[in-house]
């Protein structure tokens, strides 16, 4: 059973801050996604990271796909109050031998950033 | 294209009711996920259809839940004899293949009073 571990599980920030979120796991993944979730809504993808070491940069966001494939990181520079919400990473896994590709969310990390 | 939809947004029943959802998947995809999630915590997996089959259960769907994919277009889950312990967030994604990223509805917020 992976045991998945995102880290702080609360992070709460002023405006302007920079700020990185962490996704740990002892298992080896294909590849991982992250979702940024609002209040009452569903999760969107933000990235998927495919290759170790793999970097890829969407604004003001970085993340980064460590090069055994067991972690990630999201990194976020400057923060603003948009950026609020539930920010999950999501490996995928095989099942059984057979990729239906079903996702295993973390707990994601609670980021709150004050105006 | 309108996305995932799901209906209802919001569901309060009593306890021991039956309800169901409804899923409505973007039309050109033929995986199918369902999902739950309690305040705080990341979506748990409940169960997968490709195309109308249902591929995968998760052991947290009780003999109570049902889902179905009859036509391998909307999906709907059934939970039978509510319980207080069902109440969450039901969310529905779908994706082409299993490469892309999840596209997922607004969810169905279910409480059980």
């Amino acid at each position: 059973t992976q045991l998945l571990e995102q880290s702080p599980q609360f992070l709460s920030i002023q405006e302007g801050e920079n700020l990185t979120v962490y996704c740990n796991s002892s298992s080896v993944f294909s590849s991982l996604q992250w979702y940024r979730q609002e209040p009452g809504e569903g999760p969107v993808l933000l990235v998927t990271v495919v290759t170790g070491g793999e970097v890829k940069k969407l604004k003001r966001l970085t993340f980064q796909f460590g090069d055994a494939r067991k972690d990630s990181s999201l990194h976020i520079t400057a923060a603003q109050p948009g950026d609020t919400g539930l920010y999950l990473c999501a490996p995928a896994s095989n099942a059984g031998g057979t990729s239906y590709g079903k996702l295993t969310f973390g707990q994601g990390t609670i980021l709150t950033v004050h105006p | 294209d309108t996305g995932v939809s799901q209906d209802p947004r919001h569901k309060i029943t009593k306890r021991g009711q039956n309800v169901t959802f409804r899923c409505d998947p973007i039309s050109e995809h033929n995986r199918l996920y369902w999902y739950r999630q309690t305040l705080g915590q990341g979506p748990e997996f409940l169960t997968y259809f490709q195309n109308e089959a249902q591929l995968e259960k998760s052991r947290l769907l009780s003999d109570r839940f049902s889902a179905e994919r009859p036509k391998g277009s909307f999906s709907t889950l059934e939970i039978q004899r509510t319980e207080q312990g069902d109440s969450a967030m039901y969310l529905c994604a779908s994706r082409k293949e299993n490469r892309d990223g999840y596209t997922f509805g607004s969810g169905t917020r279910l409480t059980v009073v």
